[in-house]
C-alpha cells in the first residue's frame, strides 16, 4: 500500500539546521509531486513547500523562503526538507504528502505521512 | 493569500445526527477546494476534493458542496468514528492554504 514515513525530527537550537527525510513506497514516486505540510502542536495545518515530480519546480510559503529547501532523490524514493536558520516558530510536526489532482497542479494531499516533530528551543 | 474561514469552531452533536460544516474563502477559489479529516494522533486524511468528489474509500455519508467562496461539508448521519477535526484547503492559488478547522465532538 502507499506509505510515507518521515524521519529526522528532533530538538534543535534557534539558528541551527535540520534535514528531514520522507521515504515513499507503494506508488510511483518519480511520477508524483510531493509536499511538506506542518502543524504546530495543538494548532492547524500550514502548507510549507512543493516539489514537482522531476524536481523542475519548487514553491514555498513566504515564511520559509530562503531558509528551507525541498529536494528529492527519485532513485531512492525519498523526499527531503533542509531547514536552515531555524526559528522557535518553526516548531511543528512536519508531514510529507503526495500531491494529487484530477486536473491542474497536484496540490491536494493524499496520502500523508504520520509526521516527524521538530522542536526549536534554546 | 487566500484566507479560509471555517465555522463553527466546534460542533457538538450526537451519533446519528447530521453535521454541516462551513468554509468561506476571502476570494473565489473556483472549484479547487478539498476537505480533510484528522483524528487525534493521526495524520490528516483526504475526504473530498474539487468541492464534491469523494476520495477513494470515503463513505457516501460524506458530501461536499458549494462554489466560488462558500463551501460546506455534510456528514449525513454521524458515526462514532466521525468525531474528529475537519479542515478545508484551497489549491486555486499560491500559497496553498487551510482553514482553521472545525472540531466535531460528541454531545
Amino acid at each position: 500500500q502507499v506509505q510515507l514515513v518521515e524521519s529526522g525530527g528532533g530538538v534543535v537550537q534557534p539558528g541551527r539546521s535540520l534535514r528531514l527525510s520522507c521515504a515513499a513506497s507503494g506508488f510511483s514516486f518519480s511520477n508524483n509531486a510531493m509536499h511538506w505540510v506542518r502543524q504546530p502542536p495543538g494548532k492547524g495545518l500550514e502548507w510549507v513547500a512543493i516539489i514537482w515530480s522531476d524536481g523542475s519546480k519548487k514553491y514555498y510559503t513566504d515564511s520559509v523562503k530562503g531558509r528551507f529547501t525541498i529536494s528529492r532523490d527519485n532513485s531512492e524514493n525519498t523526499l527531503y526538507l533542509q531547514m536552515d536558520s531555524l526559528r522557535v516558530e518553526d516548531t511543528a510536526v512536519y508531514h510529507c504528502a503526495r500531491g494529487v489532482a484530477v486536473t491542474g497542479n497536484p496540490n491536494f494531499f493524499d496520502p500523508w505521512g504520520q509526521g516527524t516533530l521538530v522542536t526549536v528551543s534554546s | 493569500e487566500i484566507v479560509l474561514t471555517q465555522s463553527p469552531a466546534t460542533l457538538s452533536l450526537s451519533p446519528g445526527e447530521r453535521a454541516t460544516l462551513s468554509c468561506r474563502a476571502s476570494q473565489s477559489v473556483r472549484g479547487y477546494l478539498a476537505w480533510y479529516q484528522q483524528k487525534p494522533g493521526q495524520a490528516p486524511r483526504l475526504l473530498i476534493y474539487d468541492v464534491s468528489d469523494r476520495a477513494t474509500g470515503i463513505p457516501a455519508r460524506f458530501s461536499g458542496s458549494g462554489s466560488g467562496t462558500d463551501f460546506s461539508l455534510t456528514i449525513s448521519s454521524l458515526e462514532p468514528e466521525d468525531f474528529a477535526v475537519y479542515y478545508c484547503q484551497q489549491r486555486y492559488s499560491w500559497p496553498l492554504t487551510f482553514g482553521g478547522g472545525t472540531k466535531v465532538e460528541i454531545k
